[in-house]
Formats: C-alpha cells, sequence, structure tokens
C-alpha cells in the first residue's frame, strides 16, 4: 500500500528565504505526483503536477522535482512571502487509481 | 474549464440525523470523483472513489456511503450520523487516466453535536 511522508511537518521562515519542502513516497510505480495548497478551513490548490516521466515543473516562484526511483519529490519556493503561509501537500497517483496524500507541511512565513 | 461544485459549505447535525453532501463537476467527462475527509489536525483520508456512473469503490469501513447517480455528480450520504464523523469532507475530480491535476471542492465543514 502506497504511503507519503512529508518532512517537515512544521516550518517557520523569515520572509524572503529560499525553502525546500520534502515528500517521499514507497511505492514507485507512479503515474504523477501533484503538490497542492491548503489554506485554514478550505480546500486545496493545485500547484504544480509532475508526470511520472518529468524530472521537474516550474510554475513562478515554485519548482518541483520528482526523483521516482528514489521515492522522492521536492517543493522549493523561491523569495518566500508571507502570503505563502498555508499547509503544502503532496500527493502520488499511481495503479490503484486513487490519490495517496502526505499529511502535509504547515509553512509560516515571517513578516 | 473545469469546476468543482460541492455544498453545503458548512453543516451542523444532530447524532443520529441523515446526511447527504453533493458534488458535482462541470467541464468534462468521464472524470475520477473522489470523497476525502481530513480530520482536525491530520491528513487526508481517502473515503471512496468512482471511475463511472454506479461504481463505487470504499476505502475504509466506515457510517458513510456514496453513490453517483450520473456521470458528473457524486453524494455522500449517512443515515445515521455518528460524532466521529465530524470533519471536513472535500470532493475532488481527475481525469481518467490523471494525466492532468487533480481538482478540490471548497469543502463541507461538517459538525455532528
Amino acid at each position: 500500500k502506497q504511503e507519503v511522508t512529508q518532512i517537515p511537518a512544521a516550518l517557520s521562515v523569515p520572509e524572503g528565504e529560499n525553502l525546500v519542502l520534502n515528500c517521499s513516497f514507497t511505492d514507485s510505480a507512479i503515474y504523477n505526483l501533484q503538490w497542492f495548497r491548503q489554506d485554514p478551513g478550505k480546500g486545496l490548490t493545485s500547484l504544480l503536477l509532475i508526470q511520472s516521466s518529468q524530472r521537474e515543473q516550474t510554475s513562478g516562484r515554485l519548482n518541483a522535482s520528482l526523483d521516482k526511483s528514489s521515492g522522492r519529490s521536492t517543493l522549493y519556493i523561491a523569495a518566500s512571502q508571507p502570503g505563502d503561509s498555508a499547509t503544502y501537500l503532496c500527493a502520488v497517483f499511481g495503479s490503484a487509481r486513487q490519490l495517496t496524500f502526505g499529511s502535509g507541511t504547515q509553512l509560516t512565513v515571517l513578516p | 474549464s473545469q469546476t468543482i461544485h460541492q455544498w453545503p459549505a458548512t453543516l451542523v447535525q444532530p447524532v443520529g440525523s441523515p446526511l447527504s453532501l453533493e458534488c458535482t463537476v462541470e467541464g468534462t467527462s468521464n472524470p475520477n470523483l473522489y470523497w476525502y475527509r481530513q480530520a482536525a489536525g491530520r491528513g487526508l483520508q481517502l473515503l471512496f472513489y468512482s471511475v463511472g456512473i454506479g461504481q463505487i469503490s470504499s476505502e475504509v469501513p466506515q457510517n458513510l456511503s456514496a453513490s453517483r447517480p450520473q456521470d458528473r455528480q457524486f453524494i455522500l450520504s449517512s443515515k445515521k450520523l455518528l460524532l466521529s464523523d465530524s470533519g471536513f469532507y472535500l470532493c475532488a475530480w481527475g481525469s481518467l487516466w490523471m494525466n492532468t491535476e487533480a481538482f478540490f471542492g471548497q469543502g463541507t465543514r461538517l459538525t455532528v453535536v
């Protein structure tokens, strides 16, 4: 059964800092990996989708990488801003045709 | 573009009462549809998913059921709510082969009292 782990569980950084969020998964037979953002009490907003054949995806200040063989992904946020404060979730879509989520990293960017 | 509607946004129900949460998708066909629950301070737990009309897979034994009466409609139900059913319920859809992003509704905050 697929398991997804996110480290750290919480992270607090000063504004302007670059940061990396980590995601690991146990079954490398995935179709894709997706990073989401969740604001308190809200639904999930898709940030980046990486297909299993891709190594990375970029959107603005966000860059996500995927190493499928080692079961790892990272989300890099450049020049962090207070508005980036949220919980970041990674999820993998595998052969069972289900999205399996990690428990998330709660990010706080201090002004 | 694809949109997903989920309602109601907030619901307070007494123990033992029935439940019906509805999710509809626009702008796509043959979507995979999912119901997730997020308990306070915990991750997203997959409850049900559906790959087509009338096709429901349950991930965890529970007090809830799901139905898909139409291609773009997914309903989460309960005959008698328990206190432990409280949580944040999210509906999501993905393309048949998940080659595009999964999209989530804005969620329903259910409090069972």
